[in-house]
């Protein structure tokens, strides 16, 4: 079965700092990765998502994250945080099926 | 594009009664929908796939019969919570999936709905 690991359930930048959210994933097969982000009592937003296609994938916001399988990690960052990115991050895959496994969740805060 | 609502956003019963939620792709059509529970501070957990014109797919340890779903039309999913007690209290959403069901296909997830079993 296939499964994601966020490391750190919360993280805390400055604005204008770099945002680095880290997530490895396991999968016996090429997984599709997903990250969603969550404002306070809202459903969830796709960020970006990664389908094979090129391995460095752009999304809304200014956010981007690289598909690295020999590490088999799918990292979300933004060079500069702004104080809107304050919400949860969830990273997700999927592998043969059209099913979603989410990580834990990482809180961000951003400090002005 | 690609919007999903639910109805009611907020809703408190008593226990013991009946609650159901909607959920609805606003410009597309979604043949295949999902609802999760979700609780404070945690990460969503797949309660069920809610396919158009079939029975719904319950995962491992989701009462079908406390938590029926209905999937009658290619926009609407209903989640029926029945004879809610408190601990059935939680935030659920739902989401939906354009097109046919594939590897990788995007869901686009409603704003949630907050349900209170007092």
């Amino acid at each position: 079965a296939q499964s994601v690991t966020q490391l750190g359930s919360h993280v805390s930048v400055s604005e204008g700092a770099l945002v680095l959210l880290r997530c490895n994933y396991s999968s016996s097969v090429p997984p599709y990765l997903f990250w969603y982000v969550q404002y306070p009592n809202q459903g969830l937003q796709l960020l970006l998502k990664y389908t094979s296609a090129a391995t460095l994938v752009k999304g809304i916001n200014g956010f981007e994250a690289e598909f690295k399988k020999s590490e088999t990690s799918f990292h979300l960052t933004k060079p500069s945080a702004h104080m809107s990115d304050a919400a949860e991050y969830f990273c997700a895959v999927s592998v043969n099926d059209y099913k979603l496994s989410f990580g834990a969740g990482t809180t961000v805060t951003v400090r002005a | 594009g690609a919007v999903v609502s639910q109805h009611p956003s907020r809703v408190i019963c008593k226990s013991g009664t009946s609650v159901k939620i909607e959920c609805r792709s606003l410009d597309f059509q979604a043949t295949t929908m999902f609802w999760y529970r979700q609780f404070p501070k945690k990460s969503l957990m797949l309660m069920a796939t809610s396919n158009e014109g079939s029975k719904a797919t319950y995962e491992q340890g989701v009462e079908k019969d406390k938590f029926l779903i209905n999937h009658a039309s290619l926009t609407l999913s209903t989640l029926t919570v029945t004879s809610a007690h408190p601990e059935d209290s939680s935030f659920y959403i739902c989401s939906a999936q354009p097109g046919h069901r594939g590897q990788g296909e995007t869901q686009y997830f409603g704003p949630g709905t907050r349900l209170l079993v007092l």
